[in-house]
């Protein structure tokens, strides 16, 4: 399989603990981002990186959420202190970054914070 | 700010045509994508819009005007399988970044279901 996978598919933790996700990108693609959607809603952009640099962040990424990805290749979205609010489908999506840069998304992580 | 406003649902009949259209507010527009999303499934992606007019992609095409800020998304001999949400995003570039950076602003999705 060569498309974007996500770790774990399903996550269910109590409140005021710490997860952290895991996403692999399509090997040759350098661009990364990381989505929240929430029920009925389209995916909330979070933050993406060119290679290992993270070029941007959205204000709804609060101080509790960190992203990395150190090397390039995968990354992962650490949530600390979860909230109830945070209860969504985490999802990550690839790009090739040069012509079209469609985006290619992951299955995503399904987080429900009791 | 960015805004983008598509319908909630639509329904159609197997065999017919359906337009879902979408219009856009937002800074630094670079373009303009339209997502499938399968419930509980991760989005694919269905087209692409920089220019003004019209693509098409066997039974699916897209439209683009940019002066008016508007899309739509044109599926045509509609089957069962095509019951799904489509999502309509703009391309939004960073005024310091270079025209294929950026990130996408999604609508709310459109929940389309297709009657036999």
């Amino acid at each position: 399989d060569t498309g974007v996978s996500q770790n774990p598919r399903h996550k269910i933790t109590k409140r005021g603990q710490n997860v952290t996700f895991r996403c692999d990108p399509i090997s040759e693609h350098n661009r990364l981002y990381w989505y929240r959607q929430t029920l009925g809603q389209g995916p909330e952009f979070l933050t993406y990186f060119q290679n290992e640099a993270q070029l941007e962040k959205s204000r709804l990424l609060s101080d509790r959420f960190s992203a990395e990805r150190p090397k390039g290749s995968f990354s992962t979205l650490e949530i600390q202190r979860t909230e109830q609010g945070d209860s969504a489908m985490y999802l990550c999506a690839s790009s090739f970054g040069l012509g079209l840069n469609e985006q290619f998304f992951g299955p995503g992580t399904r987080l429900t914070v009791l | 700010g960015q805004n983008i406003d598509q319908p909630t649902e639509m329904t159609a009949t197997e065999g017919a045509i359906v337009q879902i259209n979408c219009t856009y507010q937002t800074s630094g527009f670079n373009g303009l994508f339209w997502y499938q999303q399968h419930a509980g499934e991760a989005p694919t992606f269905l087209s692409y819009n920089v220019l003004d007019g019209l693509e098409e992609k066997g039974r699916f095409s897209s439209f683009l005007s940019r002066s008016k800020g508007y899309s739509y998304l044109l599926l045509k001999e509609l089957q069962m399988k095509d019951s799904a949400s489509y999502l309509c995003a703009a391309l939004e570039v960073p005024s310091w970044g270079g025209s294929t950076l950026g990130r996408l602003y999604f609508g709310r999705g459109t929940q389309l279901t297709v009657w036999p």
